[in-house]
């Protein structure tokens, strides 16, 4: 079955560390996106990426990293430089800018 | 920037009611979308409905673009209805950048 996978499900950093949130799609959309949501809260936009080696920041894209070198794969990377890092991530892919979303299940990081 | 609204924030019924979600966007959009969260987290697709009105199962949507907002009706509903049901419209026309409503938090009961 065709979907999103995001890895891994639960993740815990340690404050000052660099980590890597997986986000695969075999839907092979073009389009594909990372969100933030806190609790209660909606989701906000860090990166996006139309095409294969290409990616534009969204309205919190600091201290956060992307990299899109295959169509089917698009990793976040939170970095040291992001103050508050806890939250809930959400990969999604579209056929083009303004097709329906996919979500992927998410991946809990929380900083210790 | 365009600015999502969503009404009620929160809402409890019983198992067999029905009920209307709002959506009011403060810009002219050519796409919206509701999801449904669920209290696990997956986000679900529930209607990509720019204009007009889609009917899935018990579920329906209305978008009237030219009054800048949606309703989502939930007929019958369900304990596994519950969860936050999100609505999401372009940033600006053609743009990438979908901008999500806080969510109405559903709550069914037994």
């Amino acid at each position: 079955d065709g979907g999103i996978t995001q890895s891994p499900k639960y993740l815990f950093r340690k404050e000052g560390q660099n980590v890597t949130l997986s986000c695969e799609q075999n839907l092979n959309h073009d389009a594909m996106y990372w969100y933030r949501q806190d609790p209660g809260q909606g989701l906000r936009l860090i990166y996006y990426s139309q095409i294969v080696n290409d990616f534009q920041k969204g309205d919190i894209a600091e201290g956060y990293s992307v990299s899109r070198e295959k169509k089917e794969s698009f990793p976040l990377t939170v970095t040291s430089a992001q103050k508050n890092p806890t939250a809930f991530y959400l990969c999604a892919s579209s056929i083009g800018g303004t097709g329906g979303y996919t979500f992927g299940s998410g991946t809990r990081l929380t900083v210790v | 920037g365009i600015q999502v609204e969503q009404s009620p924030p929160d809402l409890i019924l019983q198992e067999g009611a029905n009920s209307t979600l709002r959506c009011n966007f403060s810009d002219s959009v050519n796409n919206l979308q509701w999801f449904h969260q669920n209290p696990w987290g997956q986000l679900i697709n529930l209607f990509y409905i720019p204009s007009g009105t889609k009917q899935n199962g018990r579920l329906s949507a209305t978008t009237v673009a030219t009054e800048r907002y949606s309703l989502l009706y939930i007929s019958s509903s369900q304990t596994t209805d519950s969860g936050v049901y999100f609505c999401a419209v372009p940033g600006r026309s053609g743009t990438y950048k979908y901008i999500f409503g806080t969510g109405t938090r559903l709550k069914v009961l037994a």
